[in-house]
């Protein structure tokens, strides 16, 4: 079984300032992370994905996630926020087999002027 | 290429009420998936569709059925809706490669009075 923990519920943070969401999670297997970004009333969309090799994922929007295997972490960041990043941002795993995504709680992520 | 869509965006059923929501998508994927969305709880996969005619459990499953009569639709129903069903609902779909992307619709927001 496979679980997700966004450490988060919510950060708040000024308008170009740097940004960390938490993400842990947990696997007996091999796994892929997900990023997602959900803007209010919309669906979900992918911000970046970690399958294999580098460890440095570069995504969307200026955002990008670093997978750390020893600390079952995949940690999102962005060096300057804008007022549009407002949204809630999900951390996803799936197996190798990718049939399931299992999600996190999510991180609302709210950017004041 | 429309991608994922949902019908009804919004509906409102009384206690013990049917209805049957639609997902459709025009990317010739396989697999497609059914989540609800409850606040602090992420995305729940309820059930999902690895091809026509199939379809699998997922973690939530109880208090609905799911068909997939044709590729591109995949039917959720609720045979008799429960206040505790009040949720929003995404469906996603993905190719056949285990590192393809999951595509969500917009989402179908159900209240249960």
């Amino acid at each position: 079984a496979q679980s997700v923990t966004q450490l988060d519920s919510q950060v708040p943070v000024f308008e170009e300032a740097p940004v960390e969401l938490r993400c842990n999670y947990s696997s007996s297997v091999s796994v892929y992370l997900f990023w997602y970004v959900q803007y209010p009333n919309q669906g979900l969309q992918l911000l970046l994905k970690y399958l294999s090799g580098s460890t440095l994922v570069k995504g969307i929007n200026g955002f990008e996630a670093e997978f750390n295997k020893s600390q079952t972490s995949f940690h999102l960041r962005k060096p300057s926020v804008h007022i549009s990043d407002t949204a809630e941002y999900f951390c996803a795993v799936s197996n190798n087999a990718g049939n399931m995504l299992t999600f996190g709680g999510g991180t609302r992520l709210m950017v004041k002027p | 290429n429309a991608g994922v869509t949902q019908t009804p965006k919004f509906r409102v059923l009384k206690t013990g009420q049917s209805m049957t929501l639609l997902c459709a998508q025009d990317m010739n994927h396989e697999y497609m998936y059914w989540y609800r969305q409850d606040p602090g709880m992420g995305l729940r996969l309820i059930h999902y569709s690895v091809g026509e005619g199939t379809t699998a459990k997922g973690e939530v499953p109880d208090g609905y059925n799911v068909s997939r009569l044709k590729k591109q639709n995949f039917l959720l129903g609720l045979e008799s809706a429960a206040p505790s069903q009040t949720s929003v609902y995404f469906c996603a779909s993905r190719g056949l490669t285990s590192t393809d992307t999951q595509y969500f619709g917009p989402g179908t927001r159900l209240t249960v009075l």
